[in-house]
């Protein structure tokens, strides 16, 4: 069974630019969560989606946003780019009706923004 | 305000020996607690899990102990090898809320 699916794997951006991160879920899966993972702040929850629906929204200004497709993939996008959106962002599905409390990760999306 | 509270930060331990890992919560409303081994250049990967009606679980050699009264639970790695060393974290999961808080993270170093 293939794992989670996260593309690009790494990509440089400048401020004021906007960036698109994509995930495919395990298959089966219907609930995707995103994180942000930076060294000083740790592992910080973003959204999670079940069903094309956000369920659950982190502490992240509104430049952060995300959607789910039908087949359960899973786009995040942040605009405006500043210094500090530099991070390894995470993707994460969750078995079963959705988030049973359980995440399996991507390798995850590394974001440079110069 | 951070809900999961972990320690220690780093850990060295000798091939063989026991490494124990930290963690406190706040909210009780956490209601799944889940531990992840992450390598460099890699995401996180689900280690072993524990509900909050169960004191012990174990798995080879990994093991968690969970206090509900005291909010507090730990990984104990037994006979620690050098392929275990990674940054582990802790999470308390909301399924309700569909959301996991993680602990900062225990990089674990195993020496030969």
């Amino acid at each position: 069974k293939a794992g989670v699916t996260q593309t690009p794997r790494y990509l440089i951006k400048t401020r004021g630019q906007q960036v698109t991160l994509s995930c495919s879920p395990i298959s089966g899966h219907r609930s995707v969560s995103w994180y942000q993972q930076t060294p000083g702040q740790g592992l910080q929850f973003l959204f999670e989606y079940f069903s094309e629906t956000q369920r659950n929204k982190g502490n992240f200004p509104g430049r952060f946003s995300g959607r789910q497709f039908s087949n359960s993939r899973s786009e995040m996008n942040v605009s405006t780019l500043e210094l500090g959106d530099s991070a390894l962002y995470l993707c994460a599905s969750s078995p079963r009706q959705g988030f049973n409390g359980e995440l399996f990760f991507g390798e995850g999306s590394r974001l440079t923004v110069l | 305000q951070q809900q999961v509270k972990q320690s220690p930060q780093s850990l060295i331990v000798q091939k063989g020996g026991i490494s124990i890992i930290n963690c406190a919560y706040e909210n009780t409303a956490f209601d799944y607690f889940p531990w992840y081994q992450q390598f460099p250049g890699k995401g996180p990967a689900l280690l072993i899990a524990i509900r909050p009606d169960v004191s012990e679980k174990k798995e080879g050699r990994f093991t968690i102990s969970f206090n509900k009264s005291a909010k507090q639970f730990s990984l104990h790695i037994m006979d620690s090898q050098p392929g275990d060393s990674a940054t582990y974290f802790c999470a308390a999961s909301s399924t309700n809320a569909g959301k996991s808080t993680f602990g900062d993270g225990t990089t674990l170093t195993v020496k030969p």
